[in-house]
């Protein structure tokens, strides 16, 4: 089942905080975050495993709550480099197999 | 550059034609995965390899998709008698899958550029 991602676009001015939501239907083993850009190809920011590790990059912040199968992704003090479109990826097995949300659209204006 | 890396980058084929692309990835990653990406969505999961044994294929793809990591290292997806709705960004991915203390492991994924599939 495709993870349910909200909102689907969120217009922010530089400086501003979002929130990007992750929700999943299923108990999950972890969530990833990646960002994309028109064009490019996903990148990395952010691995959360049930039981609380995390990986990812320092100026980005994640949180896991199992028991609600969700996860938030929050993007403080947004710069135009944060435009783009980002993804939550499930895995509900722990074989790393991730199923996608449908993304979320950020778009940061000066 | 030691990225991921995808052959050809753009594909325009007719109808009923073969196509195969081919994969690159991190050299000392022993996981390789493919996706596939329309406009607007996320990636969707194809299949996947732990060295070269190939683990799962998704029950959506069709018998017209293969592929391969003969080696351990590059890997060939296969479209047979491509079709219309085969028009999509096939996207790569590999990893390095680490063991952690306590059993738990995880890994990134590093992302290729893809190869855009047109089917006319």
């Amino acid at each position: 089942q495709q993870p349910v991602q909200s909102p689907q676009a969120v217009i922010l001015r530089e400086g501003e905080d979002a929130v990007i939501n992750c929700s999943s239907s299923k108990a999950l083993y972890s969530v990833h975050w990646y960002r994309q850009k028109h064009g490019e190809a996903p990148v990395f920011l952010m691995i959360l495993l049930k039981g609380g590790e995390q990986k990812g990059h320092e100026k980005i912040s994640a949180s896991f709550n199992e028991k609600k199968q969700q996860s938030s992704l929050y993007l403080t003090a947004s710069q135009l480099s944060y435009s783009g479109t980002y993804f939550c990826g499930t895995d509900i097995f722990g074989n790393e197999k991730l199923t996608f949300g449908t993304g979320t659209r950020l778009t940061i204006i000066p | 550059d030691t990225g991921v890396s995808q052959d050809p980058r753009h594909k325009i084929t007719k109808r009923g034609q073969n196509v195969t692309f081919r994969c690159d990835p991190i050299s000392e990653h022993n996981r390789l995965y493919w996706y596939r990406q329309t406009l607007g969505q996320g990636p969707e999961f194809l299949t996947y390899f732990q060295n070269e044994a190939q683990l799962e294929k998704s029950r959506l793809l069709s018998d017209r998709f293969s592929a391969e990591r003969p080696k351990g290292s590059f890997s060939t997806l296969e479209i047979q008698r491509t079709e219309q709705g085969d028009s999509a960004m096939y996207l790569c991915a590999s990893s390095f899958l680490l063991g952690l203390a306590g059993g738990s492991s995880y890994n990134e994924q590093f992302f290729g550029p893809g190869t855009r599939l047109t089917v006319l």
